[in-house]
Parts: structure tokens; sequence; C-alpha cells
């Protein structure tokens, strides 16, 4: 079936050190995904996105990896800062027809620390 | 530009009311989405709306319903509100026109309780 999930539902890190959040997908018939951020009390704000015929993208300070194997993608974040601390979501999106919804996981809630 | 936006901010409604949620898309997109967030979940899709034509529906029973206006703004309609339909509803938006791979930017929502 459609399911996101995420390994790590915390992740604590210091100001300046490297942010990794993982994400698990779990149909093979998905082949768009998307980074959000989510901050309290705000809507998701888009990051950065991949495609499956890509496995590596990279955007300011972050770069996503996609690794179809084993159906899985990081976000990471270079330098985290403190205005990073949110819930990052990953969503993925199926090929082909009309689907056009997207499945969100659970999210990570980052936190950093200054 | 505008992001897009949704009204009202914040609602409060008792059980069995109806209530309707107002979203505007970035200028020049045609497309509108509708999700429900509980507290602590990702987003759930309830409609996606293209050109005023209903486009995806997920699996939210018939109380709720949608629609999409000329200007491309849309409406979430929730008939006989349940404890369990409070929730953060936000509407997404998008071009319409580059097909499922295409970015979808979301609004501030609605925060919504149901009493």
């Amino acid at each position: 079936g459609e399911s996101v999930g995420l390994h790590l539902p915390t992740l604590s890190v210091q100001e300046g050190d490297n942010s990794i959040i993982n994400c698990a997908y779990s149909n093979s018939a998905s082949d768009y995904f998307i980074w959000y951020k989510q901050e309290s009390g705000k809507g998701p704000q888009f990051i950065i996105d991949i495609r499956s015929n890509m496995d590596k993208r990279q955007g300011q300070r972050v770069t996503v990896l996609l690794n179809k194997t084993v159906k899985h993608l990081s976000l990471q974040i270079a330098a985290t800062q403190p205005g990073d601390s949110a819930v990052y979501f990953c969503a993925e999106k199926l090929s082909g027809g009309s689907n056009y919804k997207l499945t969100f996981g659970k999210g990570t809630l980052l936190t950093v620390n200054p | 530009d505008a992001g897009v936006t949704q009204s009202p901010t914040h609602l409060i409604k008792t059980r069995g009311q109806h209530v309707t949620l107002r979203c505007s898309p970035i200028s020049g997109h045609k497309s509108v989405s509708w999700y429900q967030q509980v507290l602590g979940q990702g987003p759930q899709f309830i409609f996606q709306y293209y050109e005023k034509e209903e486009r995806g529906r997920g699996n939210f029973p018939d109380r709720f319903s949608a629609r999409q206006f000329p200007n491309y703004s849309s409406e979430l309609n929730v008939n006989a509100l349940l404890l369990g339909d409070s929730a953060l509803y936000l509407c997404a938006s998008s071009t319409g026109l580059a097909g499922y791979q295409e970015t979808q930017y979301f609004g501030p929502g609605t925060r919504l309780l149901v009493l």
C-alpha cells in the first residue's frame, strides 16, 4: 500500500553541525518526492524535490539523496542553524494517471541547539 | 506575489455543525488541493480541483465536499462535524499544468476545533 515513513522521529543537533533526516517509502510506483519544512503554527514549506530518474539533487544548504533500490531518501542540511528547527516531512507522488495527491510521512522534529 | 491564503485562521464549532473553509491560490495557479493534518501527523489528502473540476479525492466521508470557483479560489465544506474533525486544514496550490510532478505550495492553514 501507500506509505511513507521516517526512521527517526526526533533529531537534536548543535548549531553548525550537519543534519541528516531519513525517510523510507514503501510504494515502488512512487517516482516524485518532496521534502517540506513545517514550523509551529504554519503550513508546510517546500524545500526541495527529486524525481526518480535522479539520485541526488542539491539546493541552498540542502541535499536530497534518493536510493530507489532500498526505497529510501534523505535530506541533508549543511551548517544547521536555529532557524532550521521545525518538523520535516517527506512526501511522495505515484506516477502516471490522474493521481496528483501527495502522501506524507509522520515527520521528524529537528531541534537545533545554539 | 502573495502566497496561498486561507480563511479563517482559527475556528471553533460544536458537533453536528457545518463549516466552510476558504482558500485563494497563488496568482496564476489553477489547481487547489485540500489536506487535513491531525496533531502529530502528516497531512492527509482530501481533494484536488483543477479548472473547477474534481481531479482527485482521498479517503474521506461524504460529509466532506469542496468546490472551485472561476477565479480558482476554493471552498472546503464539512457537514455534521465530529470531534475527530478537529485538525489543521491545509490548502495547497499548483499551476495544474506540469502534471503530477509539480510542486504544491501550502497556505498557513485553518485550525478547526470541534467541541
